[in-house]
Formats: structure tokens, C-alpha cells, sequence
């Protein structure tokens, strides 16, 4: 299957601080790659989806001004958390869809702890 | 927009035994359902598909069924062992489109 990376794998950090996590679709190219965050045994709430070359979308309730997307390349996404307070403390993934495949694969997560 | 319901939330069975999770879906314009396995701490990995014109799919011990008059599929895993034990989730999409994901059933398989 496709491969997708993800790092770092888990940060702690200060409140107050930004936090940057890279999204790579190493074997192929993707125009839109997923966010998700999870909290402790529940769901994978949809954050927003990352466009290559234009602006994220954002699913309601997300602050687009706290969780800044960059899709700069095709195979690269970010998600920078702006200002972390401890309620940000979540595990994030990212995720992508190869062309012409309907399958979703999912990067390895990153497990935020904010101080 | 889509909304995925996913029952039971909880699931422990004996080992040997069968387990069997279901999800509902809204949207009938649904064309894909995934299901994922994910452990503590990891990656979601998918362990089985189906597109809205199969009704059964199985890949050894592990089978999916889709009722798309009903809207409705179905997790089977025979035979379970220790190793199944993790939290399982459903999935809808359309082809191309963002993936709606279940709440989550956490299974336990008793030695």
C-alpha cells in the first residue's frame, strides 16, 4: 500500500508555544491530504483537508486561525498548532489518497502533550 | 453531509469465538465503506473494503457485508484471537471525497 509519513511522533511543549507537524506521501503524489484529530478511545473527528497550491477547508467549529494548514507541495502538508494550551493536548493524523485509488492511508500520528 | 453510526461501542468475546460490528450510513450517494483496525497509540490500518456494488467481500478470517438498500455493513471476524483486540472503525465515502468515519468499536478477545 501507499505510504504515508508523519512526523514528529510526539512533542511536548510549553503553553504558549507553536507546534509544526509534517504530513509526507512518500511514493506518491496527493492534491488533498486530511487532518484528524483524536481524543482517548474515541473517534477521528475530520479537522480539515489540505489542498495543494490553495487554501484548507475547515470543518466547522475549527479554528482556522489556531491550526494554520500548508499544502505547498504535493507531497508534503503542515499543520502548525498556534499558541498550544493544554487543551489542544490531543493525538493528531494526517492522512492522503493515492490518484485513482479510492483507499485512504494514515500517517503514524503525533501524540501532542501541552504543559 | 454523511453521518456514520457504529454499534457496539464495546465488544469482548471469547477467543474462537465470532465477533460481528455494524454501521449504518445516511447518504445514499455512499459508494465506498472501509473498515480500519487501530491499536493504542497507532496508525489506523485498513483491514477490509467494499464498494456499493458488492454485497459480501471476505478475506480469510474476516468478512464484510453491505446492505445498501438498507444502508447498512457489517464487520465479521471469525475465529478471533488475542491479537484482534483494538479499537475498529467503519467508514463511508463517495470516491473522492472526504471519508466519515464511525464512533469506534473497542474489541477485547478473552484468552
Amino acid at each position: 500500500g501507499a505510504v504515508v509519513s508523519q512526523h514528529p511522533s510526539r512533542v511536548i511543549c510549553k503553553s504558549g508555544t507553536s507546534v509544526k507537524i509534517e504530513c509526507r506521501s512518500l511514493d506518491f503524489q496527493a492534491t488533498t491530504m486530511f487532518w484528524y484529530r483524536q481524543f482517548p478511545k474515541q473517534s477521528l473527528m475530520l479537522m480539515a483537508t489540505s489542498n495543494e497550491g490553495s487554501k484548507a477547508t475547515y470543518e466547522q467549529g475549527v479554528e482556522k486561525d489556531k491550526f494554520l494548514i500548508n499544502h505547498a507541495s504535493l507531497t508534503l502538508s503542515t499543520l502548525t498548532v498556534t499558541s498550544a494550551h493544554p487543551e489542544d493536548s490531543s493525538f493528531y493524523i494526517c492522512s492522503a489518497r493515492p490518484p485513482h485509488n479510492e483507499k485512504l492511508f494514515f500517517g503514524s500520528g503525533t501524540q501532542l502533550s501541552v504543559l | 453531509g454523511e453521518n456514520v453510526e457504529q454499534h457496539p461501542s464495546t465488544l469482548s468475546v471469547q477467543e474462537g469465538d465470532s465477533a460481528v460490528i455494524k454501521c449504518t450510513y445516511s447518504d445514499s450517494a455512499s459508494n465506498y465503506f472501509p473498515w480500519y483496525k487501530q491499536e493504542l497509540g497507532k496508525r489506523p490500518q485498513l483491514i477490509i473494503d467494499i464498494r456499493s456494488n458488492v454485497g459480501e467481500k471476505k478475506d480469510q478470517r474476516i468478512a464484510v457485508t453491505l446492505n445498501k438498500t438498507a444502508k447498512h455493513f457489517s464487520l465479521h471476524i471469525t475465529e478471533t484471537q488475542p491479537e484482534d483486540s483494538a479499537v475498529y472503525f467503519c467508514a463511508a465515502s463517495r470516491v473522492g471525497n472526504q471519508f466519515y468515519f464511525g464512533t469506534g468499536t473497542s474489541l477485547t478477545v478473552i484468552p
